[in-house]
C-alpha cells in the first residue's frame, strides 16, 4: 500500500493553473516532512523543482510553488505551459532516516 | 557545474551482486548527503538509501536492508552502492542524487540493473 498519496493523473489546459498535492496515509502532512517535488518525463532523469516544502531549485520558473495545504503537501502550477506534460513526484521524510516517494501524478496539458 | 555520473549497472543473476559507483564533480562532495534512488521499467521512483557528508551514518529502505550496503570515499568524490543477494525486483534504473534540506537537489542520469537469469 502506499503511504504518500498521489493524484494517479489531472489534465490542464495551457495557461490555466493546477495544483498537485501529496498526502501522508497515517496522518497529516506539515513542514517537518521537508516535502519535495520532482518533474520527470519518459527516458529522462529526474528534475528537482522544490524542496523544503517551498524552496524552489536553481533555475526552476517561479510559476511552480510549493506550499501546505491543509493537510498536504501541494505543487501548484501557474500558467500551465505544454512542456509541463510531465509526471510529477513528491517525497516526504519520514524520520528516522527515511525517504518515501509517492506514486506519482501524470499530469497532461491539454 | 554540479554532476553525478552513475557506473556500474549491468546484467547479473538472482543471487548475484553488483557494485554501483557515483562520481561526483562541480561541487564540495563531501559537504553532502548523498542518496540513491530507483526507478523499475515502468515505475515510479523509490528511495533507496542515503549516507551522511563523512559516511559514519547509514539508512536504508526495508526491501534493501541487509542486501544493500552504502558507502562513500570523499578522497575520489566517489559514492557508492554495494548490492548483494540480487532479485528480479531489484531491476530498475538506479541514479544517485544530492542531498539537500532533506530532500535532493541534483540527479546523475542513471544506470541500468538488470536481475535476470
Amino acid at each position: 500500500q502506499t503511504v504518500v498519496t498521489q493524484e494517479p493523473s489531472f489534465s490542464v489546459s495551457p495557461g490555466g493553473t493546477v495544483t498537485l498535492t501529496c498526502g501522508w496515509r497515517s496522518g497529516s502532512v506539515a513542514t517537518n516532512y521537508y516535502p519535495s517535488w520532482y518533474q520527470q518525463t519518459p527516458g529522462q532523469a529526474p528534475r528537482t523543482l522544490i524542496y523544503n516544502t517551498n524552496v524552489r531549485s536553481s533555475g526552476v520558473p517561479d510559476r511552480f510553488s510549493g506550499s501546505i495545504l491543509g493537510n498536504k503537501a501541494a505543487l501548484t502550477i501557474t500558467g500551465a505551459q505544454t512542456d509541463d506534460e510531465s509526471v510529477y513526484y513528491c517525497v516526504l521524510y519520514t524520520g528516522s532516516g527515511i525517504w518515501v516517494f509517492g506514486g506519482g501524478t501524470k499530469l497532461t496539458v491539454l | 557545474e554540479v554532476y553525478l555520473e552513475e557506473s556500474g549497472g549491468g546484467l547479473v543473476q538472482p543471487g548475484g551482486s553488483l557494485r554501483l559507483s557515483c562520481a561526483a564533480s562541480g561541487f564540495t562532495f563531501s559537504s553532502y548527503w548523498i542518496h540513491w534512488v530507483r526507478q523499475a521499467p515502468g515505475k515510479g521512483l523509490v528511495w533507496v538509501s542515503r549516507i551522511n557528508s563523512d559516511g559514519s551514518s547509514t539508512s536504508y529502505a526495508d526491501s534493501v536492508k541487509g542486501r544493500f550496503t552504502i558507502s562513500r570515499d570523499n578522497a575520489k568524490n566517489t559514492l557508492y552502492l554495494q548490492m548483494n543477494s540480487l532479485r528480479a525486483e531489484d531491476t530498475a534504473v538506479y541514479y544517485c542524487g544530492r542531498g539537500r534540506d532533506w530532500g535532493f537537489d541534483y540527479w546523475g542520469q542513471g544506470t541500468l540493473v538488470t536481475v535476470s537469469s
